[in-house]
Formats: C-alpha cells, structure tokens, sequence
C-alpha cells in the first residue's frame, strides 16, 4: 500500500530557507507512471499547488513560486525534497506530498502534511 | 492561469437531502481535466472525482461529477453523515490550480 509521510523542520526564521522531505513507501519514486508533487494549505485556508517533478528530471512549477523552489530527489532512499527561499509569513502552511500519473495530473494519494511555520 | 470559483461558500443541508456544489473556471478547461477532493478536519484531501465525472476508486456512487467547458458540479445524491466536510475542485488542464473549497456543514 502506497505511503507518503513528510518531513520538516516546524518552524523556520523569516528570509531562511524551508527544507521538506517526502519518503515514499509502496512504491518507487523512480516508477515510470507517475509524478511525485507538493501542495501547501495555510492554516484555514485552501490548497495551492507548489510543483511537480518526474524522476528523469522533468519538472514543472507554480508560476508564482518557482523562483524560489528547488527539488532534489534521492532514490536510493525513495525519498523527494523541496527548498523554498526566502520565506515570509506567508509561507507558514501545512505542507503535503503527493503523487499523480503522468498526463493525469490529479493527486490520488497524499501524505498526512507538516506543518511549518515562519516566524522570527 | 485559470482561476476556480466555487460556490456557495458554505451550504447547509441535513443527511439524507441532495447536495449540488459548483466550480466555475475562468476560461475553458481543456479535455474537462478537472477534478474533486473532499477534506475532513485534520486529514489530507482525498481524490473523488477526476476527469470532470470518473469516479476514484473506493468512491461511493451517491457521489457524482458533471460538467464541461468552464461550469463542473459535484453532486452527492443523499448525503450520509460523514459526507459532511470542505470539497475543493482542482483542474489540471493548464497547470494547476484548485478551487477556494465549498464547506459543507449539517443544518
């Protein structure tokens, strides 16, 4: 059975970086069908969607943060990561990982999501 | 980017009655790749609807999805008691972006 858990550091200082960590099991990261993907929810708020990568390297981002994401991956752990730049208060969300099939993209399986929380 | 609006913000309803939430897209969404979550309190989303009327696996028949174009609607037929939660709509026809969620909530 599929699982996706999440990771983090819970609070990180204004203008730092936010670094995330998704360890996949049930499946491999490295699978040819799907894509491994990020969404954030603020607290009361509703999802937005942060970006998609696939294992080759194919990646693509929401417009209004990819200037400040970064993804690496680590297969040998089957685990995925993101680093955002320069967070504000804006940024403290609950942070989800999440897969969807490649041309399908719908998240059919989440992780439970982490919160972080920007704050001096 | 294609902005969702969905509607009514908040709808009250008992169990047993028929729910009609909407998803309005600011422009059309290509191949109706549009899709539903619902959320509980404390949970992740959970995948109902894709493809504007495909059911997920697992995913009670009372629960339904029509639509095209720019206008989407999730119907759940008779609501049961643990139906009742924040749905979001999401279309993944460019790039992707969710709705801003309908709570459903017992009168």
């Amino acid at each position: 059975q599929l699982q996706l858990q999440e990771s983090g550091p819970g609070l990180v200082k204004p203008s730092e970086t936010l670094s995330l960590t998704c360890t996949v099991s049930g499946d491999s990261i490295s699978s040819s069908s799907y894509y491994w993907g990020w969404i954030r929810q603020p607290p009361g708020k509703g999802l937005e969607w942060i970006g998609s990568f696939y294992y080759s390297g194919s990646t693509y981002y929401n417009p209004s943060l990819m200037s400040r994401v970064t993804k690496s991956v680590d297969s040998s752990k089957n685990q995925f990561s993101l680093k955002l730049s320069s967070v504000t208060a804006a940024d403290t969300a609950l942070y989800y990982c999440a897969r969807h099939a490649r041309g399908a993209d719908f998240f059919d399986c989440w992780g439970q999501g982490t919160l972080v929380t920007v704050s001096s | 980017e294609i902005v969702l609006t969905q509607s009514p913000g908040t709808l009250s309803l008992s169990p047993g009655e028929r729910a009609t939430l909407s998803c309005r897209a600011s422009q059309s969404v290509s191949n109706n790749y549009l899709a539903w979550y619902q959320q509980k309190p404390g949970q992740a989303p959970r995948l109902l609807i894709y493809g504007a009327s495909s059911r997920a696996t697992g995913i009670p028949d009372r629960f339904s999805g029509s639509g095209s174009g720019i206008d989407f609607t999730l119907t759940i037929s008779r609501l049961e008691p643990e139906d009742f939660a924040v749905y979001y709509c999401q279309q993944y026809g460019s790039s992707i972006t969710f709705g801003q969620g309908t709570r459903l909530e017992i009168k």
